[in-house]
């Protein structure tokens, strides 16, 4: 199975603050990698597929980079609204994996 | 609108079974691929299983930890995906979730999920 290592785990930012948040898989992916955001009570949402294609509505601060191995989601100025926890998910092999999400607070 | 909504959760014995269903509205539910994914807090997110299109012979996969235990399947009449559950375990307790999947293979839409507890 791929491995999907997010870091941080957790991390505390202040608005306005430009943030980034990792995944590393264990082997090469072929950037089929989404991130999902997902607030307390909510089913997760999706922000970004195929490691740097946003999702429709979803606004232009999100933005997907990487490859092979490695990939990050970047916000490019926090907003309150960006609060809850961000995880990545890999969809190029079965079984399908996801990483163990990082929490984002504010500062 | 396009929406997701699934139903069929409760509680059940360890042993015991469980049908989930996922009724899908707001688009052309047989043009694609359907997954179930489950959450607990110990296991975090961990996707289930994944059922593709008529054209692809109804294609399934399956989570090596379900393979056995648990059946998707779906009714694109009813624009409906199921996920038939038996020998249920403690650790299949969590929530679970239907996700629309493109043909591509990525998860776009998400249900409000449906909660599973196995316990005695």
């Amino acid at each position: 199975d791929i491995k999907m290592t997010q870091s941080p785990s957790s991390m505390y930012a202040s608005l306005g603050e430009r943030v980034t948040i990792t995944c590393k898989a264990s082997q090469d992916i072929n950037s089929y990698l989404s991130w999902f955001q997902q607030k307390p009570g909510k089913s997760p949402k999706t922000l970004i597929y195929r490691a740097n294609r946003l999702v429709d509505g979803v606004p232009s601060r999100f933005s997907g980079s990487g490859s092979g191995q490695d990939y990050s989601l970047t916000i490019s100025s926090l907003e309150y609204e960006d609060m809850g926890i961000y995880y990545c998910l890999q969809y190029d092999e079965f079984p399908l994996t996801f990483g163990a999400g990082t929490k984002l607070e504010l500062k | 609108e396009v929406k997701l909504e699934e139903s069929g959760g409760g509680l059940v014995q360890p042993g015991g079974s469980m049908k989930l269903s996922c009724v899908a509205s707001g688009f052309t539910f047989s043009n694609y691929w359907m997954n179930w994914v489950r959450q607990s807090p110990e296991k975090g997110l961990e996707w289930v299983a994944e059922i593709r299109l008529k054209s692809n012979n109804y294609a399934t996969h399956y989570a090596e930890s379900v393979k056995g235990r648990f059946t998707i399947s779906r009714d694109d009449s009813k624009s409906s995906v199921y996920l038939q559950m038996n020998n249920l375990r403690a650790e299949d307790t969590g929530i679970y979730y239907c996700t629309r999947t493109t043909t591509v293979g990525y998860f776009d839409v998400w249900g409000a999920g449906t909660t599973v507890t196995v316990s005695s």
